[in-house]
């Protein structure tokens, strides 16, 4: 069964500090895909970033940047000289192939970013 | 393209009522899926679907039905509501697979007294 665990409930940074959300997950599988979904108190859900599981290439789009490690099971997030627009619920989620034709969606249970200006 | 439409908005109900909360997609998707989403659970997958006549269980459909008789519309059912699912309700749609960027509905947020 497969299994994301965002360990941060809450984190509260100053604007402009950095900020790493920790996304560590769990699979039986050798191909699978992660995302991170960001949630902004409007409440939509506005994807961010897909990642296979052969490629270990660390992304960077901007402030946003995206340490994928599977030797350790995790899919960091880094959002570097962070903006009170970055202030959102973020989600990490992990689809596998385990069941091909079926695939489901998991996420975990988020992490809420507040930026103080 | 509209992208993923929800309705209704906001809805509130009686222990007991039925009702059915609606999904549409412009983009001809073929997999549609249902989530939940409560305070500290994140987003759980009820039910979802490959494909016109297809659907699965996901990890919470009970007391949730589901039915995919167009590739555009996928309804879902409350058949007895209970205040257990009071919740948000999204809708979700990709081109053929949970392996793929999900375009989300804005949500449907329900009260069941």
């Amino acid at each position: 069964a497969q299994k994301v665990t965002q360990a941060q409930t809450e984190i509260s940074v100053v604007e402009k500090e950095d900020v790493t959300l920790d996304c560590v997950y769990e699979t039986r599988d050798t191909t699978y895909y992660l995302f991170w979904y960001k949630q902004p108190p409007s409440g939509e859900l506005v994807f961010l970033i897909r990642r296979n599981s052969f490629d270990e290439q660390n992304e960077i789009s901007g402030r946003y940047s995206w340490n994928f490690q599977k030797s350790t099971s995790s899919f960091n997030f880094t959002i570097t000289a962070s903006q009170v627009v970055d202030s959102a619920v973020y989600f990490c989620a992990l689809s596998d192939f385990f069941n091909f034709g079926n695939e489901k969606l998991t996420f975990g249970t988020g992490t809420r970013l507040t930026i103080i200006p | 393209n509209a992208g993923v439409t929800q309705t209704p908005k906001f809805q509130v109900l009686k222990t007991g009522q039925s009702m059915t909360l609606q999904c549409a997609q412009d983009m001809n998707h073929e997999y549609m899926s249902w989530y939940r989403q409560d305070p500290g659970m994140g987003l759980r997958l009820i039910h979802y679907s490959v494909g016109a006549g297809i659907t699965d269980q996901g990890e919470v459909p009970n007391g949730y039905n589901v039915s995919r008789s167009t590739t555009e519309d996928f309804p879902l059912r409350l058949l007895s509501a209970a205040p257990s699912q009071t919740s948000v309700y999204f809708c979700a749609s990709s081109y053929s697979g949970a392996t793929e960027e999900q375009y989300f509905g804005p949500g449907t947020r329900l009260t069941v007294t």
